[in-house]
């Protein structure tokens, strides 16, 4: 299984909003509705933002919200405040009984 | 709350050994799946091994198949992982997780994501 395809690092303004994909194929983003996205602060432990595409934790802010289409998914923080300032992971099921997921390259959002 | 907390890691030589430690504590250990996911230095996520609560199911990556064994104890709420034919590409940050489960009608199974994680523990491969 191949790491999911990731933009290494996107930007925006604080206030305003910015999309991450991560693009996989039908056998893993495109074909099950099991993608997870993790915000990593440097140093830091992974912490989860995002499940099944589209479901918040409780305690994760509403402007962080995910989406899917074909074989991209997406991770959208709006209203984009410094502590968003992080790396952020994509994980999808690749349908096979022996691995929970496969992790995308990572992104790395500046909070200009 | 949910507390996963791990140990071991350290300075290791070409073909050496280590066993890593997760100790938990906040929820139910013996309910939930749990894995390992490692990250090595300026690089991104990858999971290394998962097992079932009941130690039933285990799986591994293919990067580490036949060198590493998970294990879990779950009188003592801990998890651990035995690395053996350790190699410089093994160096990483080690974290631990746990696997989410849904419950439908009494009957559980894992969901496809990891709820909570550890700080993690370095490991180091180098002669």
């Amino acid at each position: 299984q191949s790491a999911l395809t990731q933009p290494r690092s996107v930007s925006g303004s604080p206030g305003q909003s910015v999309t991450i994909s991560c693009t996989g194929t039908s056998s893993d983003v495109g074909g099950y509705n099991y993608v997870s996205w993790y915000q990593q602060h440097p140093g830091k432990a992974p912490k989860l933002m995002i499940y099944d595409v589209s479901k918040r934790p409780s305690g994760v802010p509403d402007r962080f919200s995910g989406s899917k289409s074909g074989n991209t998914a997406s991770l959208t923080i709006s209203g984009l405040q410094a502590e968003d300032e992080a790396d952020y992971y994509c994980c999808s099921y690749a349908g096979s009984y022996t691995s929970p997921g496969v992790f995308g390259t990572g992104t790395k959002v500046t909070v200009l | 709350e949910v507390q996963l907390v791990e140990s071991g890691g350290g300075l290791v030589k070409p073909g050496g050994s280590l066993r890593l430690s997760c100790a938990a504590s906040g929820f139910t250990f013996s309910s939930y799946s749990m894995n390992w996911v490692r990250q090595a230095p300026g690089k991104g996520l990858e999971w290394v091994s998962s097992i079932s609560s009941s130690s039933s199911y285990i799986y591994y990556a293919d990067s580490v198949k036949g060198r590493f064994t998970i294990s879990r104890d779950n009188a003592k709420n801990s998890l651990y992982l035995q690395m053996n034919s350790l190699r410089a590409e093994d160096t990483a940050v080690y974290y631990c997780a746990s696997q989410h489960r849904y419950c439908t009608n009494g009957v559980c199974y894992p969901a496809y994501y990891f709820d909570y994680w550890g700080q993690g523990t370095l490991v180091t491969v180098s002669s």
